[in-house]
């Protein structure tokens, strides 16, 4: 069966250093996305991605991230420049489609700022 | 805007018995999707049920179906015959059908222990 694969599964950064989170969606799926689930909160939406555009993204989703799908598969996310507050598990969705279609996580990728 | 709640934030339940998890919403889309996840201690997210407004039945996956009352907006899981395996956080969510927004929008989540 077709999933989300993440990684890494876990990475360790500095504070103010850049990181990239990289995901692989699901090969016929066309909406990507990011969500963030701090330790122990409820997981919160950053951006959506159609058609090599954000389409939507959240308050959070601020200047310090960006996303990118540099080729036929990939699709990262990049912090610039991390902050203790950006500790948390990062996971990527994909949809086929608009409607209703579910969305698939992969199984996240636990990023510890120090 | 659109509000999930999740109003217990713990839940025991004796193998093979059906539980019922809560859930309730709030929303002005008139067309939207309700959801459920499950996120075991390894943190995964597992796509469990889906429920869509315009649906007159509702949904169900197995030992999931999700008891959906509109009037009282509530989407509520319950899961049958519960197995060890079934212990796990378990998320609601919700998303609208129009427009262009797709994100979900998720509530604090139920922790559910199935007891032995």
């Amino acid at each position: 069966e077709p999933e989300v694969t993440q990684t890494p599964s876990h990475q360790v950064t500095q504070m103010g250093q850049e990181v990239i989170l990289r995901c692989v969606p699901i090969s016929n799926h066309l909406y990507f996305y990011w969500y963030r689930q701090i330790l122990g909160q409820k997981v919160e939406f950053l951006v959506s991605f159609y058609n090599n555009e954000i389409s939507e993204k959240s308050e959070i989703f601020d200047d310090q991230f960006s996303v990118e799908r540099p080729d036929g598969s990939n699709f990262t996310l990049k912090i610039r420049s991390t902050k203790l507050e950006d500790s948390a598990m990062y996971f990527c969705a994909s949809s086929e489609g608009v409607l209703p279609y579910e969305q698939y996580f992969g199984p996240g990728t636990r990023l510890t700022v120090t | 805007a659109q509000k999930i709640t999740q109003t217990q934030p713990g839940m025991f339940v004796q193998e093979k018995e059906a539980v019922t998890l809560d859930c309730t919403y709030d929303t002005s889309d008139q067309s939207y999707g309700l959801f459920w996840y499950k996120q075991p201690s390894s943190g995964e997210m597992i796509f469990l049920i889906y429920q869509g407004s315009y649906d007159e039945q509702n949904a169900t996956e197995g030992r999931y179906s999700l008891n959906f009352q509109k009037a009282r907006k509530s989407a509520n899981l319950v899961i049958s015959a519960s197995q060890l395996g079934d212990s796990a956080m378990y998320f609601c969510a919700m998303r609208p059908l129009s427009g262009s927004a797709r994100q979900l929008t998720f509530g604090s989540g139920t922790q559910l222990t199935v007891l032995p």
